[in-house]
């Protein structure tokens, strides 16, 4: 099956940083999403990106489909973006992939 | 205009009972799906629904789980005779048509205890 990976694991930021999750599969894909799970275990949309480039707020999203990645960029980070973001994508086969996520921490 | 609704949130139960998980989709959603998230694992798809029917239930264990979603009322995500190993987070999603054309909306979780 299609293989989904997210680097780095782990990230531990200052609070106004910057930073850029990566997200790498192995096959083309229909759908891809990315969620960020917060500390209270509640599963957020944040962008329905199987191609192209989106942004909201301080976020934005490039998926580049050809080159099979996906980069979530997150600016001027702040303490409630703490929590895991995960990589979701699929295939058309309702079977959709999770990536093992990145876990950040923003500390104050 | 609510999202994905799940309950319990919380569901504690000892080894051999059977835990029940419901799912309402989003208003307009005819299609489910089940996960399961280990602690600190990302989600294993489970099993997709459209209405009265199974779609696809190739992440599902063979033996004690079922789904149901009836023509009326939530999906039901059922685990017969539980074990320790079956305690984690189970979330339901939905979207508008299934085949991976549209986005799916995540409801909260039921985290599930066995003990």
């Amino acid at each position: 099956g299609i293989q989904v990976e997210q680097s780095p694991p782990d990230l531990i930021l200052q609070e106004g940083a910057n930073s850029t999750l990566r997200c790498n599969f192995s096959d083309s894909v229909n759908n891809l999403q990315w969620f960020h799970q917060n500390p209270w275990g509640q599963l957020i949309n944040l962008f329905y990106i199987p191609s192209g480039t989106k942004q909201n707020g301080r976020l934005s999203a490039t998926t580049v489909a050809t080159e099979r990645y996906s980069l979530l960029y997150i600016s001027s980070s702040q303490t409630t973006d703490s929590g895991v973001y995960f990589c979701a994508v699929e295939r058309g086969n309702n079977d959709m992939r999770f990536g093992a996520g990145t876990r950040l921490t923003v500390k104050p | 205009n609510a999202g994905v609704m799940q309950n319990p949130r919380h569901l504690v139960r000892r080894r051999g009972q059977e835990a029940r998980l419901r799912c309402s989709p989003m208003k307009g959603h005819s299609h489910v799906y089940w996960y399961r998230q280990l602690p600190e694992e990302g989600l294993k798809f489970m099993v997709y629904l459209q209405k009265e029917n199974i779609i696809d239930e190739s992440g599902m264990p063979k033996e004690r789980f079922s789904a149901e979603f009836p023509k009326e009322g939530p999906s039901i995500l059922r685990i017969q005779q539980v074990v320790r190993g079956d305690s984690a987070a189970y979330f339901c999603a939905s979207s508008l048509k299934g085949t991976g054309v549209y986005e799916q909306y995540f409801g909260p979780g039921t985290r599930l205890t066995v003990t």
